[in-house]
């Protein structure tokens, strides 16, 4: 089955840089996306098709794509930013099936 | 703005089956599909599977498949999951998510309910 991989932790300073990596073989064909979790919050989409943010996502949220790794870059970290950070992509057979990488927890120093 | 709202907390118990409800406001069901996302406690997500309102096509999880059942009344604008056979490893924050119809499938969510806890336990 199709799996993404991301790092359990990321631990950053308050206007500093967080780079949070996912991880896999199907990502060089299909697009990946971000979410990002806070502690009793729904998910919320903050990159859809590898770089593009919906409205109302700050411009510090950014997303990059290298072969088989794409990045979630956050740039000058604030507190509100600590949440549980995960990818998502879909197969690459187009039918639609979703698998989500296992989160990334960014605590804010 | 698209809104959704899932039905209240459940207690089941083991064996038994579990049917949760979304209801969208402003849901353009032609150019939207619901997906379902679950998340046990202390955990990452894990997606379910979703349901193209439009024409009924589903794409379940292949873990889940024969345990999961994804329905939508577009009079109501009401998305169900249901899911059977329940144990403890089933217990889970299910959450409800809106994403747009690309070719027929879901590829991400744009917009999530507040999710509803189903909790397993004898």
């Amino acid at each position: 089955s199709y799996e993404l991989t991301q790092s359990p932790s990321v631990s950053v300073s308050p206007g500093q840089t967080a780079r949070i990596t996912c991880s896999g073989d199907a990502l060089t064909k299909q697009y990946t996306y971000w979410y990002q979790q806070k502690p009793g919050q729904a998910p919320v989409l903050i990159i859809f098709e590898d770089n593009e943010r919906p409205s109302g996502i700050p411009k510090r949220f950014s997303g990059s794509s290298s072969g088989t790794t794409v990045t979630l870059t956050i740039s000058g970290v604030q507190a509100e930013d600590e949440a549980d950070y995960y990818c998502q992509s879909a197969d690459s057979s187009g039918s639609g099936t979703v698998v989500f990488g296992g989160g990334t927890k960014l605590t804010v120093l | 703005q698209v809104h959704l709202v899932q039905s209240g907390p459940e207690m089941k118990k083991p064996g038994a089956s579990v049917k949760v409800s979304c209801k969208a406001s402003d849901h353009t069901f032609r150019k939207y599909g619901i997906g379902w996302v679950r998340q046990a406690p202390g955990q990452g997500l894990e997606w379910m599977g979703w349901i193209n309102d439009y024409n009924g096509n589903t794409n379940y999880a292949q873990k889940l498949q024969g345990r999961l059942t994804m329905t939508a009344d577009t009079s109501t604008s009401t998305a169900y999951m249901e899911l059977r056979s329940l144990s403890s490893d089933d217990t889970a924050v299910y959450y409800c998510a809106g994403g747009i119809l690309s070719g027929g499938v879901i590829d991400y969510f744009d917009y999530w309910g507040q999710g509803t806890l189903v909790t397993v336990s004898s």
